[in-house]
């Protein structure tokens, strides 16, 4: 059970090119997500999934784009790479969460450290 | 807006004693959950502990607790007896109902806890 992947670990891009994170899962969790890491300002939500075939924004989406196409896969993409973009990015994913005393709780892969020079 | 704050950029606590790391939230959803994260310098996101909003007792595992007050909207851990290895940045994060039966998580910034000997 290897859990939450992340591809690449590290990865340096120049400005304007272009790369996509990959996110896997062996849990079979319905909800996957995509944030980054800056200092100071913890975790933010980048888009997230809650299903095979779903996508949406969360609360920094712009110049990212996301395709869920298999349900243990979830893809993050740069078009055009720009040094704000430089981060740590995580994707975690969940059971569906629903009301009720069990936790579902977050898990998380190791992370992608990205520069853009 | 669904919101996590973590005042404490940054504490020290003393090996073997007890320290608080405050976290307040908002939201007005009357059904959500308050999670611990912690995440060590070798970068992974470690889940501590989870307390639900109907939970009548506060969440507790093994040193970790949490300490919630729903009229006050707060939900501090509190690490007892701490160790050289709890040094690390610690999250909070809620989840919290995202619209069209979806959830999302929201993050604090942090506190970075550092244990000295």
């Amino acid at each position: 059970n290897a859990g939450v992947t992340q591809t690449p670990k590290f990865r340096v891009l120049k400005t304007g090119q272009s790369m996509t994170l990959l996110c896997a899962q062996d849990m079979n969790h319905e909800y996957m997500y995509w944030y980054r890491q800056d200092p100071g300002m913890g975790l933010r939500l980048i888009h997230y999934s809650v299903g095979e075939g779903t996508t949406a924004k969360g609360e920094v989406p712009d110049g990212y784009n996301v395709s869920r196409l298999k349900k243990q896969n979830f893809l993050l993409g740069l078009e055009s790479a720009a040094p704000s973009q430089t981060s740590v990015y995580f994707c975690a994913s969940t059971i569906h969460p629903q009301t009720g005393p069990s936790s579902y709780e977050q898990y998380f892969g190791p992370g992608t450290r990205l520069t853009v020079t | 807006a669904q919101k996590i704050t973590q005042t404490q950029p940054g504490m020290f606590v003393q090996e073997k004693e007890a320290v608080t790391l405050d976290c307040t939230y908002d939201t007005s959803d009357p059904s959500y959950g308050l999670f611990w994260y912690k995440q060590p310098s070798s970068g992974e996101m470690i889940f501590l502990i989870y307390q639900g909003s109907y939970d009548q007792q506060n969440a507790t595992e093994g040193r970790y607790s949490l300490n919630f007050q729903k009229a006050r909207k707060s939900a501090n851990l509190v690490i007892s007896a701490s160790q050289l290895g709890d040094s690390a940045m610690y999250f909070c994060a809620m989840r919290d109902y995202g619209g069209s039966g979806t959830y999302k998580y929201i993050f604090g910034t942090g506190t970075r806890l550092k244990v000295l000997a």
